[in-house]
């Protein structure tokens, strides 16, 4: 099992680019987790999807941002346009929760995705 | 309102001391709760959890914690820490369909 893939790994951008980080998640898990972490606020739930549907976007900052998961192996968050405070580490997890809830399995994260906007 | 604190933000220790890394929860969550390791540039790691039956808990690496309703806390301890334990380490509770992170104690090994 490869884990959870994220890409890329470091993304330095200009201020008003568009930014699309990409996922793929554990085979056979059907939640799926954005997360974004900075010094100030630490871990921030962003948005998360089951069986590929969004369920809570609530976390997501703004309209700037904007997350799709086209199907059970893939997922992507887009910034557009990008500003210096989007930047971050953004964490990608996925989990299986089947029948009885996902809180009996454990999240499995990727190893991020370090954003830089200048 | 806060559904996790972690009291301690950063633990220095020297190698082969015990270590205790402070969380509480709020009380009117669900006691689903969890640590998370997060090594150098790495994603989030399961340590232990406590879904329900025995209090104290043991997990990976040698940790383990113990769920206490009466202050409700969810401590987690190390007899005897190595360097490679410098790490960051997050307590979550499970809220709903969601998991709610702490901000994390850094904990950081002196040889």
């Amino acid at each position: 099992d490869a884990g959870v893939i994220q890409s890329p790994r470091h993304e330095v951008t200009e201020m008003g680019q568009e930014v699309t980080l990409r996922c793929k998640p554990i085979s056979g898990h059907d939640y799926l987790f954005w997360y974004r972490q900075t010094m100030m606020r630490g871990l921030e739930l962003l948005i998360y999807f089951n069986n590929n549907v969004p369920i809570d976007d609530s976390g997501m900052p703004e309209d700037r941002f904007s997350a799709k998961m086209p199907n059970a192996s893939f997922s992507t968050l887009k910034i557009q346009p990008s500003e210096p405070r989007d930047s971050a580490v953004y964490f990608c997890a996925s989990s299986y929760g089947g029948q009885v809830g996902f809180y009996n399995s454990p999240l499995h994260f990727g190893n991020g995705t370090r954003l830089t906007v200048t | 309102a806060q559904s996790v604190t972690q009291l301690d933000s950063q633990v220095p220790v020297f190698e082969e001391a015990p270590v205790e890394l402070r969380c509480n929860y709020s009380s009117s969550v669900s006691v689903y709760l969890f640590w998370y390791v997060q090594y150098p540039n790495q994603g989030l790691q399961l340590l232990l959890k406590y879904l329900s039956g025995s209090t104290l808990v043991k997990g990976i690496n040698g940790f383990e914690a113990e769920f206490n309703k009466s202050q409700t806390s969810f401590h987690l301890r190390k007899p005897s820490v190595h360097i490679s334990d410098t790490a960051e380490y997050f307590c979550a509770v499970v809220r709903g369909n969601q998991f709610y992170f702490g901000t994390g104690t850094s904990l950081t090994v002196i040889p």
